[in-house]
């Protein structure tokens, strides 16, 4: 069974800074792009970076630029995202999940598909 | 920014009736779009991509249809587990990947 589990979250005061980890099992963890979505209590959902299969090249909601940082470790099969300088409004579920990819005629991309696979979320607060 | 928008915002339906939930984008996503579900206290779980295919292990009741900026999620036959909100998705025009605010089913 394909899995996503996140960890990491807690209670952290604003300028404070926590790592998030996302560990997959069940499917070939190398192979895909995987990104972190957030949801505000209440909220819906907003999507935060996105880390692709070989590290190559990162995205990141503009309110996060420079203040948090994806990255992965292959060997073992975790996605990361350190946060850094937080504030009140980066209170939020954090989920990682998976992109699907797509192919066209003539190549396949790890990014740009639809999210098939989510985790179970992981809280953060972000409060003095 | 795609600027994903969905209507209703809270939609009451009987068990057994039809509910129609819509979603639109402020430009063409062509047939990029996700409807997602998320039942309460859970997280989010895909439905259905590429605007009409459902996902694995998805009931026949849920439909999607449309392309371009338009599209609709039914449920055909409305049951007590579905009650949830959904999402939809465009994965088209990226970075960033845009979520509509949701539209919450509830069981009349």
């Amino acid at each position: 069974q394909d899995l996503l589990v996140e960890s990491g979250g807690g209670v952290v005061q604003p300028g404070g800074s926590l790592r998030l980890s996302c560990a997959a099992s069940g499917f070939t963890f190398n192979t895909y792009a995987i990104h972190w979505v957030r949801q505000t209590p209440g909220k819906g959902l907003e999507w935060v970076a996105v880390m692709p299969y070989d590290g190559s090249q990162r995205y990141y909601t503009d309110s996060v630029k420079g203040r948090f940082t994806i990255s992965r470790d292959n060997s073992k099969k975790t996605l990361y995202l350190q946060l850094n300088s937080l504030r009140p409004e980066d209170t939020a579920v954090y989920y990682c999940a998976r992109d699907q990819g797509y192919c066209t005629t003539t190549s396949c991309h790890d990014v740009g598909g639809w999210f098939d696979l989510w985790g179970q979320g992981t809280l953060v607060t972000v409060s003095s | 920014e795609i600027v994903m928008t969905q209507s209703p915002a809270t939609l009451s339906v009987s068990p057994g009736e039809r509910a129609t939930l819509s979603c639109r984008a402020s430009q063409s996503v062509n047939s990029k779009l996700a409807w997602i579900q998320q039942k309460p206290g859970q997280a989010p779980t895909l439905l259905i991509y590429g605007a009409s295919t459902r996902a694995t292990g998805i009931p026949a009741r849920f439909s999607g249809s449309g392309s371009g900026t338009e599209f609709t999620l039914t449920i055909s036959s409305l049951q007590p587990e579905d009650v949830a909100v959904y999402y939809c998705q465009q994965y088209n025009n990226w970075p960033p990947w845009t979520f509509g605010q949701g539209t919450k089913v509830e069981i009349k």
